[in-house]
């Protein structure tokens, strides 16, 4: 079993949708989460850390559920910028990423 | 932006040479890693190193060593290129040394892809 699964999508939604996907893990003992963001063919960079109360920043939400092990990222009146794919990335003394969700916003 | 540097971006080489991937931050971060990445596939770590002459393998089998002399700067080696090392190679570094308990972000370089004909 994958350490980090994530639903590969293509998530294809209209400008100004709302579009929300989640990441389930498997070490109960993970301790950071984060949501990195992968445009075609460049480096990972990091979206945002993703805390126990949950957390927003600006369009997006993220969430944790340690119960369920399960992370979200949800995005509001999405850009056509916000095309790429969503890593989503859990950790205790090392980071393990997921394959990642692509998310393509159309005009 | 961060401050991390690889080169070359691209290399194209034939089998059985040796390369040398180069990795440089100028963020005094302790922790670098090298993962591998092949087009539509997940980040494997291969490597990663919690500070001067420390080195660890990472969940990824690589016949590729690294070697960490200057806190800055974080090599990785392959001896005998072979096609099957064709990938995107990604340089990482987060701050934080060996025993850090939070696990920070990690910053990534640009990447080398490298193609072995």
């Amino acid at each position: 079993r994958k350490e980090v699964e994530q639903d590969p999508g293509p998530f294809n939604v209209p400008e100004g949708a709302t579009v929300a996907f989640n990441c389930t893990y498997s070490n109960s003992a993970s301790q950071s989460f984060f949501w990195y963001r992968q445009d075609c063919r460049k480096e990972p960079k990091l979206l945002m850390s993703v805390y126990s109360s949950g957390n927003e920043d600006g369009r997006f939400t993220a969430q944790l559920n340690r119960a369920s092990q399960y992370i979200s990222l949800l995005i509001r009146d999405s850009k056509l910028s916000d095309s790429a794919t969503y890593l989503c990335v859990v950790g205790d003394y090392k980071l393990s990423f997921g394959a990642g969700t692509t998310v393509t916003v159309r005009a | 932006e961060a401050d991390i540097y690889q080169t070359p971006r691209y290399l194209v080489i034939g089998t059985g040479k040796k390369i040398t991937l180069e990795c440089s931050q100028t963020m005094g971060h302790d922790k670098m890693y090298w993962y591998q990445q092949d087009p539509g596939m997940e980040l494997h770590l291969i490597h990663y190193s919690y500070g001067v002459n420390s080195t660890e393998k990472g969940d990824l089998s690589s016949e590729s060593t690294v070697s960490r002399i200057r806190t800055e700067h974080f090599p990785l080696t392959l001896e005998s290129a072979r096609p099957s090392h064709t990938s995107q190679y990604l340089c990482a570094s987060s701050e934080g040394g060996r025993g850090t308990s939070s696990y920070n972000e990690q910053f990534f370089g640009p990447g080398t892809r490298l193609t072995v004909l």
